[in-house]
């Protein structure tokens, strides 16, 4: 199966920092979301993203397809933006909509 | 858009104990799928739920241990079988919409094995 790779692992800041998080993945993908999974273990939406640039308040995330990376942007961090980021896709040959996880990034915001 | 409600979203079980988890969509969906996220892990795909057919289950999963039924195309259960503290895990249930292709999940169902 494809293969998803986040970066960085983990990542510790202050309240107000901002910070990029990166998505590598191994092949053509007709399906990118980035997901928020909170202490409770709720996966939260954040963007469907399968190319080009979307922005939802202080969040922020592109996908270049053709390099095969998205990056997700946090702008002025708060502390209830602590939890993982997944990245997941769907390969191009796929109709059933399975998604590969990357192994996430550990985000700790500190106020 | 499509809430997915998931039942129970806790509990404790007994090791060799069988407990069925429920997952209910808002609207009529073309795929459901089950995932387990074993502790400080990312999301493993358990099985695609079928509607009317036996589920297609992804290597390492089988259907004696991990049984779903998808009765219609709003609802799925998934039941962990003989469970031992290795299925100590989150069992989430997603969902992809007919008229797109974003993937929604249920909040998910933290099982405990003791």
């Amino acid at each position: 199966g494809i293969q998803v790779e986040q970066s960085p692992p983990d990542l510790i800041l202050q309240e107000g920092a901002n910070s990029t998080l990166r998505c590598n993945f191994s092949d053509s993908v007709n399906n990118l979301q980035w997901f928020h999974q909170n202490p409770w273990g709720q996966l939260i939406n954040l963007f469907y993203i399968p190319s080009g640039t979307k922005q939802n308040g202080r969040l922020s995330a592109t996908t270049v397809a053709t390099e095969r990376y998205s990056l997700l942007y946090i702008s002025s961090s708060q502390t209830t933006d602590s939890g993982v980021y997944f990245c997941a896709v769907v390969d191009r040959g796929s109709t059933l909509g399975r998604l590969y996880f990357g192994r996430g990034t550990q985000l700790t915001v500190w106020p | 858009s499509a809430v997915i409600s998931q039942k129970p979203s806790r509990d404790i079980c007994q090791r060799g104990t069988s407990l069925t988890i429920q997952c209910q969509v808002d609207s009529q969906v073309t795929m459901m799928f089950w995932y387990r996220q074993q502790p400080g892990q990312s999301l493993t795909l358990i099985a695609t739920a079928n509607q009317g057919s036996e589920a297609t289950y992804e290597s390492g999963f089988v259907i004696d241990k991990f049984p779903i039924s998808r009765p219609n195309l709003t609802f799925s259960t998934l039941t962990v079988s003989n469970m031992s503290p290795e299925d100590s895990s989150i069992y989430l249930c997603s969902a992809r919409t007919n008229s797109g292709n974003t993937i929604y999940f249920g909040e998910g169902s933290w099982l405990t094995v003791v």
